[in-house]
């Protein structure tokens, strides 16, 4: 399978805390993209990572990107109870037949207690 | 919000029907995708559509079809439908084929079917 795998599958923290989230992924790829979704509700797009960058930043959001271990990982810094959500990533391969579409692995179960 | 929108939001119905899903990309958008999640498979590409052409297939079964209209707007058709089917049901767009920062994927609200 091309999915990505998270990991955790869930975590549960302290508002203030922060979370780290592991995603691993098994072909190579053309970008790695993060989405949150909040109980069965639609996928908010939160940060691309493409194959030749290794760290990016938005906000509270910290990615990086290995790609000879083929991992990324998300950081939230000072969480928050609104951050409470699955978190999923997604790889775009790089295979001309493959482009384009993503692959999502299983999401990690974010909760955030107040 | 995404720019996305997906219609109808809910849809229930009953073994052996057919429905019809919407979607209207992005303003801008040439490239509509499918994706199915459930319980049992997580979140799977079906279909991609790029300018009204089918562009990618994933794991779309034969009971299901989609085309996109020269507005883009897309239509995701599900026929002779199982239970297996409830899903929730996403179209995502983007620009594409893609250019500096344009590769992002913006998904709908979904749509959630339900096969009694």
């Amino acid at each position: 399978s091309q999915q990505g795998e998270e990991d955790p599958q869930a975590l549960s923290i302290q508002e203030g805390e922060n979370a780290t989230m592991n995603c691993s992924y098994k072909t190579s790829i053309n970008n790695l993209q993060w989405y949150r979704q909040n109980s069965g509700r639609g996928l908010v797009h939160l940060i691309l990572i493409r194959s030749n960058e290794r760290e990016k930043h938005s906000g509270r959001l910290r990615v990086t990107l290995d790609t000879s271990k083929k991992s990324s990982s998300l950081l939230i810094t000072a969480s928050r109870a609104a951050d409470t959500a699955s978190y999923f990533c997604a790889t775009e391969p790089d295979r001309g037949s493959t482009l384009g579409r993503l692959y999502f692995g299983r999401g990690t179960q974010l909760t955030v207690w107040p | 919000d995404s720019g996305v929108t997906q219609t109808p939001k809910h849809l229930i119905t009953a073994t052996g029907q057919r429905v019809t899903l919407r979607c209207s990309p992005r303003s801008g958008d040439l490239s509509v995708y499918w994706y199915q999640q459930s319980l049992d498979q997580g979140l799977q590409f079906l279909i991609q559509y790029y300018n009204g052409e089918e562009r990618a297939k994933g794991n779309i079964l034969e009971r299901f079809s989609a085309q996109q209209f020269p507005d883009l707007h897309s239509e995701l058709n599900l026929s002779s439908l199982e239970l297996g089917d409830s899903a929730l049901y996403f179209c995502a767009s983007s620009v594409y084929p893609r250019g500096p920062g344009m590769d992002e994927q913006f998904f709908g609200p979904g749509t959630r079917l339900t096969v009694l």
